[in-house]
């Protein structure tokens, strides 16, 4: 079975910190998600990936980088942290053309 | 982005009742999925419905993709405690468009 691995279950920071949330996926996928998810909006895409050193904004990027060097490894970058980015956070990989996602079991991020 | 309308937003049922949840959109899609949260865990797929009208069954679960291409339903028949959890509708439009989901509770 494919296995997305969230590097952190839970996490708390500071306003204006630096934020780094990894997510590695062990089945050579081509495309990889960084999504977030609140209560009553369902998950929302942030950003997304086809490939290495690839990357196309989702459909709330503000806030928010990523970065690929690697195929398996999708890291996804919070400049200055903010309260409003308080979220879960889960990644995602799938096959090129597959719509079957496998999802990594999230990060639950708080920022104070 | 894509919008889908997801309800019931929640249900809170007994054991052993039929649930029901829909979603539909303003837009035609190709393709709907119905993806299952269980708590502490990220999503996964139940089930994939790729025609107008086709009706699919996962055990307990049958899904159905509306002949309008606009909408789809999630059925889960005689419900267990281990059906607790988010349940999302999800279209396909290049990448994946998520409803808000419709949390499930089942009491014994």
């Amino acid at each position: 079975d494919v296995k997305v691995t969230q590097s952190s279950r839970y996490l708390v920071k500071r306003t204006g910190e630096k934020v780094f949330l990894e997510c590695v996926q062990d089945m050579d996928h081509e495309n990889m998600f960084w999504y977030r998810q609140d209560p009553g909006l369902g998950l929302r895409l942030i950003y997304f990936s086809y490939d290495v050193k690839m990357k196309e904004k989702g459909d709330i990027p503000e806030g928010y980088s990523v970065s690929r060097e690697k195929k398996e490894r999708f890291s996804l970058i919070l400049e200055s942290a903010s309260t409003n980015q308080t979220s879960m956070y889960l990644c995602a990989s799938s096959l090129e053309g597959y719509y079957g996602y496998t999802f990594g079991s999230g990060t639950r991020l708080t920022v104070v | 982005g894509q919008q889908l309308n997801q309800s019931p937003q929640s249900m809170f049922i007994q054991e052993g009742e039929d649930v029901s949840m829909n979603c539909t959109s303003s837009s035609i899609f190709n393709t709907w999925l119905w993806y299952k949260q269980d708590p502490g865990e990220g999503p996964v797929l139940l089930i994939a419905l790729y025609k107008a009208g086709e009706l699919t069954s996962n055990g307990r679960l049958t899904a159905q993709f509306g002949i309008t291409r606009k909408d789809s339903f999630l059925n889960i028949s005689a419900s267990i405690p281990s059906d607790v959890g988010i349940y999302f509708c999800v279209t396909s439009y290049g990448k994946l468009t998520f409803g808000q989901g419709t949390i499930l509770t089942v009491h014994p």
